[in-house]
């Protein structure tokens, strides 16, 4: 496809269960980014990758919650031992060039995770 | 610290009216600054960007916003709003990815 795309779109874990969420960015992309939004909020920043490099997780919440992006294209948050505050969407954006500065982000439609 | 404040949650408007979204944002750097919008159901996508130059930069669908460094804003304007327009709209400042909290705007026909 020519976005991003996202899957599932909807998770409902239970407390303490653990999540994947996967996120297929625009192919060629160099930048990947996640974000948290919650209900009534603006995007969080949680993570940047460049390539299959994390660069920046300053924004993951806690040890639980976790990235990758081994071969530099799809990447997958994982969050462990779900908290009811992890209730969100989790949106991911991929740009084009290095750095994100400047770049266009182009988003995702989102996963909303419903911890129960 | 850096922040991103919009001061209007939600706006209702009648088509026609004029449009002015307040954005004031708080960082030291070089600043970055976007205004996206996400309309029912879709994805959140971009309206326009400033980096430097002209402050007054134009983006899609009729909509523009003004960099004022003095006040550290970035107000998003449109002179008639249509019903279309309604949605999220994001401002953000991309020195450290910060996005505002969102004002909703509804235009009644």
């Amino acid at each position: 496809g020519a976005g991003v795309s996202q899957s599932p779109r909807y998770k409902v874990a239970k407390r303490g269960q653990d999540v994947a969420l996967r996120c297929d960015p625009i192919s060629g992309h160099v930048s990947l980014f996640w974000y948290q939004q919650a209900l009534g909020q603006g995007p969080e920043f949680l993570t940047y990758f460049q390539n299959e490099a994390q660069l920046d997780k300053s924004g993951l919440p806690s040890d639980r919650f976790f990235a990758e992006r081994p071969e530099g294209s799809v990447s997958t948050l994982k969050i462990q031992r779900t908290q009811q505050e992890d209730s969100a969407v989790y949106l991911c954006a991929s740009t084009i060039g290095a750095g994100g500065a400047q770049s266009e982000q182009y988003f995702g439609p989102g996963t909303r995770l419903t911890v129960t | 610290a850096q922040s991103v404040s919009q001061h209007n949650h939600h706006v209702i408007l009648s088509e026609a009216a004029s449009l002015e979204l307040g954005c004031n944002y708080s960082y030291g750097g070089t600043v970055n600054l976007f205004w996206y919008v996400q309309y029912p159901g879709q994805h959140l996508q971009l309206l326009l960007k400033y980096f430097s130059g002209d402050p007054l930069v134009k983006g899609i669908k009729g909509f523009e916003a003004e960099f004022i460094k003095s006040k550290f804003s970035f107000n998003l304007r449109k002179p008639s709003v249509q019903w279309s327009d309604t949605a999220e709209y994001f401002c953000a400042v991309r020195g450290q990815f910060y996005f505002g909290t969102g004002t909703s705007l509804t235009v009644i026909p």
